[in-house]
C-alpha cells in the first residue's frame, strides 16, 4: 500500500540553525501539506502546496519557513533559523487529484524536531 | 474560526469495555468530519470519515455519526481491545480556496486498554 514517508524521524539542532525536513508523498498525489504538533497540543496546519506554489499558509508559517518540491518526488520544509518554540512533531501529508480524493489526506509518520 | 473540541484524556478502559470519545466542532462552512488514530511511534492514520449530515463512518468496529444539529461526531466502539490503545484525533476538513483543503484537529485523546 502506498504511503507517505518522512526523514529524519528525529532531528536535534541548535537554536539559530537551519533545518530541512523531508517528505516523499504518495506518487500520484499532487496536493501536499505540512502540519505540526507541539508536545501536548493539537495538530496545527502550516501550509498547503499545489502546482509548485503555496495554496494557503497559516499564521505560524512566517518568513522563517519555506517549502519546496525540488524534484518529482520530494517535498521539503525548511526552517531558516530555528527557535526553541519550533520544537514539535512535523507531519507531512498528501492528497489525490479527484474531488473525492482531495478530501482525504494521507499522513507520514512525522519528524520530531528538537531545538536546543 | 473553525475549531474541534474533544474530551480530555487519558482514558483507561478494560478490555471489552464500551468506548465513547466525544467530539464537537464549530465551522464556518459545511465540513467533512474525520477520526484519525496514532499508534505509538507511528503517523496519523485515517480511522473513519463522514462527509454529510447523518452519515455514519465505520471501520474496525469503530463508528461515528455526523450530527449537524448538535455539531458532534462522537467516536464509539462496543468492545475495545488492547490493540486499540492509541491517541485518537477528531478533525474537520473545509475547502480553504485555491484547491486546498485544510484539516483542523482536536487535541487528541489517549486511550489505554488494559487486559
Amino acid at each position: 500500500e502506498p504511503e507517505v514517508t518522512q526523514t529524519p524521524s528525529h532531528q536535534v539542532t541548535q537554536m539559530g540553525q537551519e533545518v530541512i525536513l523531508r517528505c516523499v508523498p504518495i506518487s500520484n498525489h499532487l496536493y501536499f501539506y505540512w502540519y505540526r504538533q507541539i508536545l501536548g497540543q493539537k495538530v496545527e496546519f502550516l501550509v498547503s502546496f499545489y502546482n509548485n506554489e503555496i495554496s494557503e499558509k497559516s499564521e505560524i508559517f512566517d518568513d522563517q519557513f519555506s517549502v519546496e518540491r525540488p524534484d518529482g518526488s520530494n517535498f521539503t520544509l525548511k526552517i531558516r533559523s530555528t527557535k526553541l518554540e519550533d520544537s514539535a512533531m512535523y507531519f507531512c501529508a498528501s492528497s489525490g487529484t479527484s474531488e473525492g480524493m482531495r478530501n482525504e489526506q494521507f499522513f507520514g509518520p512525522g519528524t520530531r524536531l528538537t531545538v536546543l | 474560526g473553525n475549531s474541534v473540541t474533544q474530551m480530555e484524556g487519558p482514558v483507561t478502559l478494560s478490555e471489552e469495555a464500551f468506548l465513547t470519545i466525544n467530539c464537537t466542532y464549530t465551522a464556518t462552512g459545511y465540513p467533512s468530519l474525520f477520526w484519525y488514530v496514532q499508534y505509538p511511534g507511528e503517523g496519523l492514520q485515517l480511522l473513519l470519515k463522514a462527509t454529510k449530515a447523518d452519515d455514519k463512518g465505520s471501520n474496525k468496529g469503530f463508528e461515528a455519526t455526523y450530527r449537524k444539529e448538535t455539531t458532534s461526531f462522537h467516536l464509539e466502539k462496543g468492545s475495545v481491545q488492547v490493540s486499540d490503545s492509541a491517541v485518537y484525533f477528531c478533525a474537520l476538513l473545509l475547502y480553504s480556496g485555491a484547491g486546498s483543503y485544510q484539516l483542523t484537529f482536536g487535541k487528541g485523546t489517549k486511550l489505554s486498554v488494559i487486559p
